[in-house]
């Protein structure tokens, strides 16, 4: 597609249900990230993916949290037993990759709330 | 200590204002700096980056960055309504293939 498509593009689920988000980069960009924006906050680093490879996945909150990535393509996010602390904007990015390339384009996001 | 540091705003000014947005960072490894905009429930933009010191203006726009001060900043000349956003400053080691660190976004508003 012509840009980062991200679903849903909002989500309410309860407290301790699971969650899976969704991210269709751009076609042909190796790189593809997800960050997290809490109302007010800066955007924070989740994980990123090189291929279907994660070789950064520092950001990751907490083992409820995982991510996975199929056929250089679509990525999903997953986030289990949900928190109220877990309500965010999930934000997807993917890039071409390669060092010195920053033309990283951002999906619209998912808004999660979580009640 | 947060490793970037920006002023939230929000920041109102009369159309055709020049308007100044900064950063600070504590982190010396950065070498690539990027100004984002982010429209309300939108992801973010990338407006410009540039490669360690220097200037760099792409139109309107003119990004500066003094690493010796661990400082950022984006000028806007003329600025339109159509300029209020969040200006999220960005911040990486290497260019490509590693995390962004973010600012936490200076909200504008240009009036009228």
């Amino acid at each position: 597609g012509a840009g980062v498509s991200q679903s849903p593009s909002n989500k309410v689920t309860e407290k301790g249900k699971d969650v899976e988000l969704r991210c269709d980069p751009i076609s042909g960009h190796t790189a593809l990230y997800w960050y997290r924006q809490r109302l007010g906050q800066g955007l924070e680093f989740l994980i990123y993916f090189q291929g279907n490879s994660a070789p950064d996945k520092s950001g990751l909150p907490s083992d409820r949290f995982s991510a996975e990535r199929t056929g250089e393509s679509v990525s999903t996010l997953t986030i289990q037993r949900t928190q109220q602390e877990d309500s965010a904007v999930y934000l997807c990015a993917s890039s071409l990759g390669g060092a010195g390339n920053l033309g990283y384009t951002f999906g619209s996001g998912t808004r999660l709330t979580v009640v | 200590q947060k490793e970037v540091e920006q002023d939230p705003g929000p920041l109102s000014v009369p159309e055709g204002a020049i308007v100044s947005l900064n950063c600070t960072y504590s982190n010396s490894a950065f070498q690539y700096f990027m100004w984002y905009r982010q429209y309300s429930r939108k992801g973010p933009e990338l407006l410009m980056y540039t490669y360690s010191s220097g200037n760099k203006e792409d139109g309107r726009f003119t990004a500066q960055v003094d690493k010796s001060s661990k400082y950022i900043s984006l000028f806007i000349r003329d600025s339109q309504p159509s300029d209020s956003a969040t200006y999220l400053c960005a911040m990486s080691i290497t260019g490509g293939g590693n995390k962004l660190t973010f600012g936490t976004g200076t909200q504008l508003k240009v009036e009228l």
